[in-house]
């Protein structure tokens, strides 16, 4: 059984066009986040929610809007993606009390061209 | 310059090897120390997390952390071909909701 999981797994699209991706988790674990991950392998935290409220909001373009509908879900809109968009997105989960224990999905390849 | 520091290598060692990854840090208020290890393709995976100082084993594995200055390494004895992959730490202050921050990680190729 896959514990958290993220569709789709590659995405490729053209500049100017809105996007998303879908985190799923059955680990019953109750804060999930998003990261961004760059060419160099550097992994940076973009938004983390708490049953579904918005507890991490780090520097993000406000073209990225997280959406989460159940503590077992986060979503991730991309509005009017750009060249720089372009890296490996990864959802992960963990117990609130436990965050320092993350399960990452196995991330999201954008492409923006 | 970045809080969490880590040579990205890359690093080959011989099997059976012993390997020693390093991070330095500058934010003195890091209380969780952890080591990630990241197969090609694939998403982080948590190895060992250590609470403030100290050392911890598990395994072929052993965390340090050396809060006097900055240091936290994590040592594979024995390795293996399946320990090839790159490993991030991370590190945390304490207190709720607080984000982890990763070093960039350092690609381990170990060669049989």
């Amino acid at each position: 059984d896959t514990a958290v999981s993220q569709t789709p797994k590659y995405l490729v699209t053209q500049m100017g066009n809105d996007k998303s991706i879908k985190c799923e988790q059955n680990l019953g674990h109750d804060t999930m986040y998003w990261y961004k991950q760059d060419s160099k392998k550097f992994l940076k935290i973009m938004f983390s929610y708490n049953n579904k409220e918005l507890i991490i909001n780090e520097t993000v373009p406000n073209r990225f809007s997280p959406k989460s509908p159940d503590k077992a879900h986060l979503n991730l809109h991309i509005n009017s993606l750009e060249l720089g968009d372009s890296a490996v997105y990864f959802c992960a989960s963990s117990h609130r009390d436990r965050d320092y224990e993350q399960y990452f999905g196995p991330g999201t390849r954008l492409t923006v061209t | 310059q970045k809080e969490v520091e880590q040579d990205p290598g890359p690093l080959s060692v011989p099997e059976g090897a012993i390997v020693s990854l390093n991070c330095t840090y500058s934010n003195s208020a890091f209380q969780y120390f952890m080591w990630y290890r990241q197969y090609s393709r694939k998403g982080p995976e948590l190895l060992m997390y250590t609470y403030s100082s100290g050392n911890k084993e598990d395994g072929r594995f052993t965390a340090q952390v050396d809060k006097s200055s900055k240091y936290i390494s994590l040592f594979i004895r024995d390795s293996q071909p399946s320990d090839s992959a790159t490993y991030l730490c991370a590190m945390r202050i304490s207190g709720s909701a607080r984000q982890l921050t990763f070093g960039s990680g350092t690609q381990l190729t170990v060669l049989p």
